[in-house]
C-alpha cells in the first residue's frame, strides 16, 4: 500500500522559514516524480513544485519561484519543500502528491494527508 | 500558463441522476486531462487520467470524455458518496494547473 506521511508544517511569521518532509512508502520511491500542491483555506488546489524521478529537473509555479526549493533523497525515500520568505498568501495545507510517471506535471495517483502551513504574524 | 475554467460551479442533483461536469481549457491539453474528487477534510483523489482511463479501483460508473480543449466528466448514477468537489487538472505544459472545482451538492 502506498504511504505518503506530511510532517513539518505549523505556524510561522511573515519572512520566516519552514521546511516540510514527506515520507513515503510501498512503492519504488526513485521511480516516479513527485509534487506538493497546495490549497488555501476554503480555495480550490494549486500545483507548487515537481521533481523528477532522478532529481536532477525541478519545476515551480511563479509565485514561488526563488522563494521555496523542492527536493528528495532517495536513501531515505522521503521528499522535502524547503519554504523561506514566507507571505501571508502562502497560507494553506501543502499536499505531498505522487506522480504516475517518472516526469510530467501529473498525473497525481496518491496523495499525503496534508501538512497546515499557517503565516501570520 | 493555461487556465481550466470548470462549469458549473455548483450541480445540485439527487442520488441516482446523471451528473454531467464540463472542464475547458483556455488552448489545447492534447488528451493530458485529469479529473480529482475532494471531499471535505480529505486529500483529493484521481478517478481519471489522460481524459479517459479511470485510476485504479473506480467505479465504472464514473467516465471521461473529451479532446484539445474540451472535456468532460460523467458520473452515470450518483451514489451518496459522490457528492464532492470535482477538479480537473491539465499535464500538457507547466505549470501543471488546475481547474476552480465543481461541487456537486444533494438537491
Amino acid at each position: 500500500e502506498v504511504q505518503l506521511v506530511e510532517s513539518g508544517g505549523g505556524l510561522v511569521q511573515p519572512g520566516g522559514s519552514l521546511s516540510l518532509s514527506c515520507a513515503t512508502s510501498g512503492f519504488t520511491f526513485s521511480s516516479y516524480a513527485m509534487s506538493w500542491v497546495r490549497q488555501a483555506p476554503g480555495k480550490g488546489l494549486e500545483w507548487v513544485s515537481a521533481i523528477d524521478a532522478s532529481g536532477v529537473n525541478t519545476n515551480y509555479v511563479d509565485s514561488v519561484k526563488g522563494r521555496f526549493t523542492i527536493s528528495r533523497d532517495k536513501s531515505k525515500n522521503t521528499l522535502y519543500l524547503q519554504m523561506n520568505s514566507l507571505r501571508a498568501e502562502d497560507t494553506a495545507v501543502y499536499y505531498c502528491a505522487k506522480q504516475s510517471y517518472s516526469g510530467g506535471a501529473g498525473p497525481f495517483d496518491n496523495w499525503g494527508q496534508g501538512a497546515l502551513v499557517t503565516v501570520s504574524p | 500558463e493555461i487556465v481550466l475554467t470548470q462549469s458549473p460551479a455548483t450541480l445540485s442533483l439527487s442520488p441516482g441522476e446523471r451528473a454531467t461536469l464540463s472542464c475547458r481549457a483556455s488552448q489545447s491539453v492534447s488528451s493530458y486531462l485529469a479529473w480529482y474528487q475532494q471531499k471535505p477534510g480529505q486529500a483529493p483523489r484521481l478517478l481519471i487520467y489522460d481524459t479517459s482511463n479511470r485510476a485504479t479501483g473506480i467505479p465504472a460508473r464514473f467516465s471521461g470524455s473529451g479532446s484539445g480543449a474540451d472535456f468532460t466528466l460523467t458520473i452515470s448514477s450518483l451514489e451518496p458518496e459522490d457528492f464532492a468537489v470535482y477538479y480537473c487538472q491539465q499535464r500538457w505544459s507547466w505549470p501543471g494547473t488546475f481547474g476552480q472545482g465543481t461541487k456537486v451538492e444533494i438537491k
